[in-house]
């Protein structure tokens, strides 16, 4: 069954310091994947996309994240973070033929100063 | 730049209540979809809708859901007789092109009592 997964539930970091976000993806023919950003009590707001050509991916707010096909990974990074940046973060896949987006369980990231 | 926009953006219902929950997708996207946010976990899928009717649905989007593109700009999710269980944030989103980024709107936080 296809599915996306997010190992670290919450991820804490100190103000200033690089953080990567762990993403695997079950493997497929075809792949698009998403970071999603999720502030409290608000939506979903897209950080980048991979879907076809270079694997390093830019978003904004600093992030990017590198698609990985033999690692089936999607792991987004950061180098230096601020205490803005606190928000639970959603990695999602639309694969092979499917157009639902597939999302992980999402990972918190808790920027302390 | 562009918005998905939903509405109410809280609602209360009694259970076995009907409730229909709105959202205008951006103008020029063709594909509409609904997910759900049960508070703590991960974004579901319930839904997707092109060319007027339904494409995929979940194991979640039973006979007691439905969905409409009623006037050509409003896209409606409608819940027959709600059950607590149905207590979620519900997110509306559309996309260009299914294999572009989806934009979704700031939810609808539905509250069964």
């Amino acid at each position: 069954a296809q599915s996306v997964t997010q190992l670290d539930s919450q991820v804490p970091v100190f103000e200033e310091a690089p953080v990567e976000l762990r993403c695997n993806y079950s493997s497929s023919v075809s792949v698009y994947l998403f970071w999603y950003v999720q502030y409290p009590n608000q939506g979903l707001q897209l950080l980048l996309k991979y879907l076809s050509g270079s694997t390093l991916v830019k978003g904004i707010n600093g992030f990017e994240a590198e698609f990985n096909k033999s690692q089936t990974s999607f792991h987004l990074r950061k180098p230096s973070v601020h205490i803005s940046d606190t928000a639970e973060y959603f990695c999602a896949g639309r694969m092979d033929s499917s157009y639902k987006l597939i999302f992980g369980s999402g990972t918190r990231l808790l920027v302390r100063p | 730049e562009p918005e998905v926009t939903q509405t109410p953006s809280h609602q209360v219902t009694q259970m076995g209540q009907e409730v229909i929950l709105r959202c205008v997708p951006i103008s020029n996207h063709l594909y509409f979809y609904w997910y759900r946010q049960i508070l703590g976990q991960k974004v579901e899928f319930l839904v997707s809708f092109y060319n007027n009717e339904i494409s995929e649905k979940s194991e979640i989007f039973d006979d007691q859901f439905s969905v409409e593109r009623p006037d050509g700009s409003n896209f409606t999710l409608k819940i027959r007789s709600t059950k607590l269980e149905d207590s979620a944030m519900y997110f509306c989103a559309s996309s260009i092109q299914g294999n572009y980024g989806y934009t979704f709107g700031s939810g609808t936080r539905l509250t069964v009592v």
